[in-house]
């Protein structure tokens, strides 16, 4: 298995509270993917990295921020968590992106619950 | 959204039967793939196809591709009940990977 962790695994929080998730990797690989997952929406990408402090929106990045200040971290923050933001959360890495034709490893999943 | 969608949404069959799941996508492409999902676990890869491919093996595995029609289909041969998972395919483009909604498989012993 791919050398990715995410932590915690699973967080209760209440609405209006800061969360940080995290995602550290061993491999080295240069990109870094943060993706939520819900019924019917199958994964829908959040915040990317392609390399130290290089970040990027994804498809549904309001309400979310990311840093990445070394290569193995990758740190997801909601501001101000609302109940929408209820969701299992999703670190994937990948060597060369898209376009390299390289594959993406993911965690395990975060399953964050706003309450 | 770029995302892709796979047909069907939901499968159910008879262990050793075929399972066919359709993909398919809205833009240009530089690879396809497919990934399995477990309950409560992440995706795992399966197969890549690149653009330039039309169709691919790996074991029970049976990847096709076509660019003209914006679409992609896995085939699993000889299922068995460990197959039962979710599939996803996924194209990639630029730096990102663009997921589809999935295919729920389930094979009944």
């Amino acid at each position: 298995d791919a050398g990715i962790t995410q932590s915690p695994r699973h967080k209760v929080t209440e609405t209006g509270t800061p969360v940080t998730l995290r995602c550290h990797q061993t491999e080295n690989h240069r990109y870094m993917y943060w993706y939520r997952q819900d019924p019917g929406h199958g994964l829908r990408l959040i915040h990317y990295s392609y390399g130290v402090k290089d970040t990027d929106k994804g498809e549904v990045s309001d309400g979310y921020s990311v840093s990445r200040s070394k290569t193995e971290d990758f740190l997801l923050t909601l501001e101000s968590a609302t109940s929408s933001q209820t969701s299992v959360y999703f670190c994937a890495i990948s060597e060369g992106g898209g376009r390299m034709n390289t594959e993406a490893f993911f965690g395990q999943g975060t399953r964050l619950t706003v309450v | 959204s770029q995302q892709g969608e796979e047909d069907p949404q939901a499968l159910s069959i008879q262990e050793g039967e075929n399972a066919t799941m359709n993909c398919s996508y809205k833009t240009s492409i530089n690879n396809l793939q497919w990934y399995r999902q477990n309950s409560g676990r992440g995706l795992v890869h399966l197969i890549l196809i690149r653009s330039n491919e039309r169709e691919k093996h790996s074991g029970r595995l049976r990847v096709t591709l076509d660019t003209s029609k914006k679409s992609s289909s896995l085939l699993i041969t000889a299922s068995r009940a460990a197959d039962t998972a979710s599939y996803f395919c996924a194209t990639g483009l630029g730096n990102q990977f663009y997921f589809g909604t999935g295919t729920s498989l389930t094979v009944i012993p």
